[in-house]
């Protein structure tokens, strides 16, 4: 069985500063595995997503996360931190064990940045 | 691609009635999914449809909600008896074939229960 965790439920960083927001995934086979952004009252956006090619990978708005097969982590980072970067970001992992299509979300870090 | 768009935006009800939502997914996007958000919590998932067939519902779903795609295209998400504990957020999502498909949401309908 697939699960997320995503450590902090609230990340507060300056304006400018580094953004880390972790995730650790447990898979008993190889993963597919996203980060999606939520602003308030708006669904999910993908930022984006590695699917066993390069293990760094670069997303929308200056994200990147690095797949590290030994740590199970996927964690995203973004070297300047923006206001526009405030929102609820969630961790999801996919797998084919079991045969299901249902990804598995963690239960998301919310992003405060400020001025 | 004009994105998943979900009807309505907002619901108001009173406790004991029936409603409806409505998912339009992505045209091209045989999968679509539904899922429950909670304020602080990640979406958590509701069923799943492959076509116009739903293969997979949550244990958690209860006896009051149903859903369907017919056709395959648009689908909808009835609750019967609504209950306090039925507010929340309901995302829809679609995508492609394959585990590595991201999925695209819609904007969510907010549901109320007075």
């Amino acid at each position: 069985a697939q699960s997320v965790t995503q450590l902090g439920s609230h990340v507060s960083v300056s304006e400018g500063a580094l953004v880390l927001l972790r995730c650790n995934y447990s898979s008993s086979v190889p993963p597919y595995l996203f980060w999606y952004v939520q602003y308030p009252n708006q669904g999910l956006q993908l930022l984006l997503k590695y699917t066993s090619a390069a293990t760094l990978v670069k997303g929308i708005n200056g994200f990147e996360a690095e797949f590290k097969k030994s740590e199970t982590s996927f964690h995203l980072t973004k070297p300047s931190a923006h206001m526009s970067d405030a929102a609820e970001y969630f961790c999801a992992v996919s797998d084919q064990s079991g045969g299901s299509y249902i990804p598995t979300f963690g239960r998301g870090t919310s992003l405060i940045v400020h001025p | 691609d004009t994105g998943v768009s979900q009807n309505p935006r907002h619901k108001i009800t009173k406790r004991g009635q029936n409603v409806t939502f409505r998912c339009d997914p992505i045209s091209e996007h045989n999968r679509l999914y539904w899922y429950r958000q909670t304020l602080g919590q990640g979406p958590e998932f509701l069923t799943y449809f492959q076509n116009e067939a739903q293969l997979e519902k949550s244990r958690l779903l209860s006896d009051r909600f149903s859903a369907e795609r017919p056709k395959g295209s648009f689908s909808t998400l009835e609750i019967q008896r609504t209950e306090q504990g039925d507010s929340a957020m309901y995302l829809c999502a679609s995508s492609q074939d394959g585990f590595n498909q991201p999925q695209h949401f819609g904007d969510g309908t907010r549901l109320s229960i007075l």
